[in-house]
């Protein structure tokens, strides 16, 4: 069984669209984490969520809303999708304490 | 924010040797972590070593904290070719926030 799953694997739309990518974990895990590499593998953090709620939001456009209906899912929804929104997209999950994080297998999204 | 940053971020190695990057970061951490990242895959967890710790040690793995320089390393002993991957550091501050840097990439040559 897969731990953390996304889908889908890859995304092709033009701009403007809105996409929705989804993550599912069946972990048991409290926090759920939304991250963006971008073409230099740099990993930036996205949002953050403990048991539904959430924690962390960086200086990310409010085009991108997360939704967590519950603690064994997070989704990503991007309206109004850009060039610059191009990446790959990965989703973690993380017990509570001093514990690892456990990725999805990204989805790579490409606008065109 | 706080963000792990590795140097260098290349690293071309013959099979047998030895790799070694390191990791800087900015602020107070819990613990800080490590991870291999393949073509095309997500990050897969190595290792985490705790705030109080100096040194860890897994397998052909060693991670070594130093907590006044902000500063970490991972050494991968005795390289395959099925080493070659991105490793990233990760600093977790308690909050929720797990942080990641640029990585450094690793190319074991057989």
């Amino acid at each position: 069984d897969t731990a953390v799953s996304q889908t889908p694997k890859y995304l092709v739309t033009q701009m403007g669209n809105d996409k929705s990518i989804k993550c599912e974990q069946n972990l048991g895990h409290d926090t759920m984490y939304w991250y963006k590499q971008d073409s230099k593998k740099f990993l930036k953090i996205m949002f953050s969520y403990n048991n539904k709620e959430l924690i962390i939001n960086e200086t990310v456009p409010n085009r991108f809303s997360p939704k967590s209906p519950d603690k064994a899912h997070l989704n990503l929804h991007i309206n109004s999708l850009e060039l610059g929104d191009s990446a790959v997209y990965f989703c973690a999950s993380k017990d509570r304490g001093w514990t690892e994080a456990f990725f999805g297998q990204g989805t790579r999204l490409t606008v065109v | 924010s706080q963000q792990g940053e590795e140097d260098p971020q290349a690293l071309s190695i013959q099979e047998g040797e030895n790799a070694t990057m390191n990791c800087s970061y900015k602020t107070s951490i819990n613990n800080l972590q490590w991870y291999r990242q393949n073509s095309g895959r997500g990050l897969v967890h190595l290792i985490l070593i705790r705030s109080n710790e100096r040194e860890k040690h897994s397998g052909r793995l060693r991670v070594t904290l130093d907590t006044s320089k902000k500063s970490s390393s991972l050494l991968i002993t005795a390289s395959r070719a099925a080493d070659t991957a991105s490793y990233f550091c990760a600093t977790d501050n308690g909050n929720n926030r797990l942080a990641f840097g640029k990585g450094n990439q690793v190319v074991v040559i057989p």
